[in-house]
């Protein structure tokens, strides 16, 4: 299963957009890169899921170049809701679907 | 909306005692999976269940650990003998499937049951 690297917090101030960039390096031809998010003493919860290219759902985009060896997740115009630890998955759905979650990147936003 | 529930959201036991942390998951859904997160630290696979049996775990379910569908609503973790670091917060999730659709392989998880070791 590939790993994951991804920065471990930033900063940003409400209605900013945020990119968090992930890189896989060693991503196989059939993983997919998923994003959960998870406040605190909550479980994760899923945000956007991708292949290859853009993907854009009601609250995030996911930009996957064509070498997919990295991805940036895009959240607009962020509220102070959006404080929590942002986590890159790579997962090979074939193997059970078991999930290696990474350090994550704690966003704080900020009034 | 369906979601995942778990109980007891807290559990204080001392060790060498056996625990048992209950999971319902939403109810189409035909994969369940454990995870645990020792405070301040990530999230850790334990294991996937599938079609009553473990599809996958991780080096961390070892014996201690076992998981039970016993009734096909309820799906259970157990730790026979806790030790100290088995305190963290333990979570429940599921999915529709495993296959390579994204509406059918996200994960749902629950709320957690946190789980003390004295």
């Amino acid at each position: 299963l590939a790993k994951t690297t991804q920065p471990i917090s930033m900063d940003s101030y409400e209605g900013q957009e945020v990119n968090i960039t992930c890189s896989h390096n060693n991503i196989a031809t059939n993983d997919y890169i998923t994003w959960y998010q998870q406040f605190p003493s909550q479980g994760p919860r899923f945000i956007i899921q991708g292949y290859k290219t853009k993907v854009t759902n009601e609250v995030a985009s996911l930009f996957i170049p064509a070498d997919r060896k990295s991805s940036t997740l895009s959240l607009p115009r962020v509220s102070l809701s959006d404080t929590a630890v942002y986590y890159c998955l790579v997962g090979d759905y074939n193997q059970g679907g078991k999930l290696i979650f990474g350090q994550g990147t704690e966003l704080s936003v900020k009034p | 909306e369906p979601e995942v529930t778990q109980t007891p959201s807290h559990q204080v036991t001392q060790m060498g005692q056996e625990v048992i942390l209950r999971c319902v998951p939403i109810s189409n859904h035909l994969y369940f999976y454990w995870y645990r997160q020792i405070l301040g630290q990530k999230v850790e696979f334990l294991v996937s269940f599938y079609n009553n049996e473990i599809s996958e775990k991780s080096e961390i379910f070892d014996d201690q650990f076992s998981v039970e569908r016993p009734d096909g609503s309820n799906f259970t973790l157990k730790i026979r003998s806790t030790k100290l670091e088995d305190s963290a917060m333990y979570f429940c999730a599921s999915s529709e499937a495993s296959g390579t659709y994204s509406a059918e392989n996200e994960q749902f998880f629950g709320p957690g049951t946190r789980l003390t070791v004295l």
